[in-house]
């Protein structure tokens, strides 16, 4: 069954640093999220991403954050400056233009 | 309001026992309803789509109340391996692609 990959799997970075999570979404897959979910917390909408470029996002995609496919392959999340309250496991998700999403394994954030 | 809200849990049931998650949404023009389930830990993965005639995949039943902005999940004769987190998601209309989470409520299957 396609998967959707994510690395790294676990993530620590001081505060103020810049990282960048990876995700390989399904390859004939068009749309292409980041979704995020603080411990005990509800998992949250980061943003959407069609032909290229961002279709949605919320008030928590600020402009620390970015995303990009670099590649044709790879979907990229970059949080320029970390906070400590950026620590949260973040999920890559990828459809195919249905309701079907398929979620990546996640990438644990830590802040310190 | 939040737009999404579930049953505050945790529920614990022992093994064979029937279980019901409820949910309800804020926003009438709401389009489509999921129950995602989350293991401690890992991605949420779908479990079921929710449609107004109700749907059922062998142990779990699921229903919608679009009058009342409502959703259930039934699972029947639950197995240890149903203990995880059951999300009720959704997404609103003319915005079908960006879902909306409740919190989630843990089920603990106990033998």
């Amino acid at each position: 069954e396609p998967e959707v990959t994510q690395t790294p799997s676990h993530q620590v970075t001081q505060m103020g640093q810049e990282v960048i999570l990876r995700c390989v979404p399904i390859s004939n897959h068009l749309y292409f999220y980041w979704y995020r979910q603080i411990l005990g917390q509800k998992v949250e909408f980061l943003v959407s991403f069609y032909n290229n470029e961002i279709s949605e996002k919320s008030e928590i995609f600020d402009d620390q954050f970015s995303v990009e496919r670099p590649d044709g392959s790879n979907f990229t999340l970059k949080i320029r400056s970390t906070k400590l309250e950026d620590s949260a496991m973040y999920f890559c998700a990828s459809s195919g233009g249905g309701l079907g999403y398929t979620f990546g394994s996640g990438t644990r954030l830590t802040v310190v | 309001r939040k737009e999404v809200e579930q049953d505050p849990g945790p529920f614990n049931v022992p093994e064979g026992a029937t279980v019901a998650f409820n949910c309800t949404y804020s926003n009438s023009a709401s389009q489509s309803f999921f129950w995602y389930r989350q293991d401690c830990r890992k991605e949420p993965k779908l479990l079921m789509s929710v449609y107004s005639s109700g749907n059922e995949d062998g142990r779990f039943t699921a229903q919608l109340n679009r009058a009342s902005q409502y959703i259930s999940l039934l699972i029947r004769d639950s197995k240890l391996s149903d203990s995880a987190t059951y999300l009720c998601v959704v997404t609103n209309a003319g915005n079908n692609r960006k879902l909306i989470w409740g919190l989630g409520t843990s089920l603990a299957v106990n033998p």
